[in-house]
């Protein structure tokens, strides 16, 4: 069974900074492009990032680029997202989210999320 | 960026009812676009991708057609179960990977 654990989420001040971790099991983890995506509770769907199966390309949405920087280490089975200069509107249920084998783009595996909250 | 409106924002029906939701793209994105499931306090589960094609162990009730701009999401007969939030999602290209605003399926 494919399985996707978030955690880092917690409450952190405006201009902070945070990881955010997703462990994977069930699964060739370096075979599958990943993504984050997020949702402000009660509102909709906002994808965040992409990274490849070896890290080799990564893609942001206008809204975090330049402040977030997704990872991965094959190792650990594990993928990353570090969120620098946080802002208010950043708060949100992140999502770790696996794309299917030959097409990244097709979200078919979703872990619970980790809640992030962005006040001072 | 490609944007995704989807409509109606929210649908009141009963159990057997057919409904359908549709998703209209910014601009031309062939079949690449994905249609999702999300019960509250969970996450989404993708039901429909390629415009047309069923997720494995999706029931048949469930289909999606449509290419260039213009898609639709059908429930043949809606099930209990299957009052949730639906969500279209477009893929052409490049990132980033836009999702519909969102349809709220709810119980008449």
């Amino acid at each position: 069974e494919v399985q996707l654990v978030e955690s880092g989420g917690v409450v952190v001040q405006p201009g902070g900074s945070l990881r955010l971790s997703c462990v994977v099991s069930g699964l060739t983890f370096d075979d599958y492009t990943m993504h984050w995506v997020r949702q402000v509770p009660g509102k909709g769907l906002e994808w965040v990032s992409l990274i490849s199966w070896d890290g080799g390309n990564t893609f942001y949405g206008d809204s975090v680029k330049g402040r977030f920087t997704i990872s991965r280490d094959n190792n650990k089975n594990s993928l990353y997202l570090q969120m620098n200069s946080l802002r208010t509107e950043d708060t949100a249920l992140y999502y770790c989210v696996k794309g299917r084998l030959g097409a990244g783009y097709h979200f078919d595996h979703w872990g619970q999320g980790t809640l992030v909250t962005v006040s001072s | 960026d490609i944007q995704m409106t989807q409509s109606p924002s929210s649908l009141s029906a009963s159990v057997g009812d057919r409904v359908t939701i549709t998703c209209q793209a910014s601009q031309d994105i062939s079949n690449y676009l994905n249609w999702y499931q999300q019960k509250p306090g969970k996450a989404p589960k993708l039901l429909i991708y390629d415009a047309s094609n069923l997720q494995r162990g999706v029931p048949s009730r469930f289909s999606g057609s449509g290419s260039g701009t213009d898609f639709t999401f059908t429930i043949s007969s809606l099930q209990p179960e299957d009052f949730a939030t639906y969500y279209c999602q477009q893929y052409d290209n490049l990132p980033p990977y836009t999702f519909g605003q969102g349809t709220k399926l709810e119980i008449k």
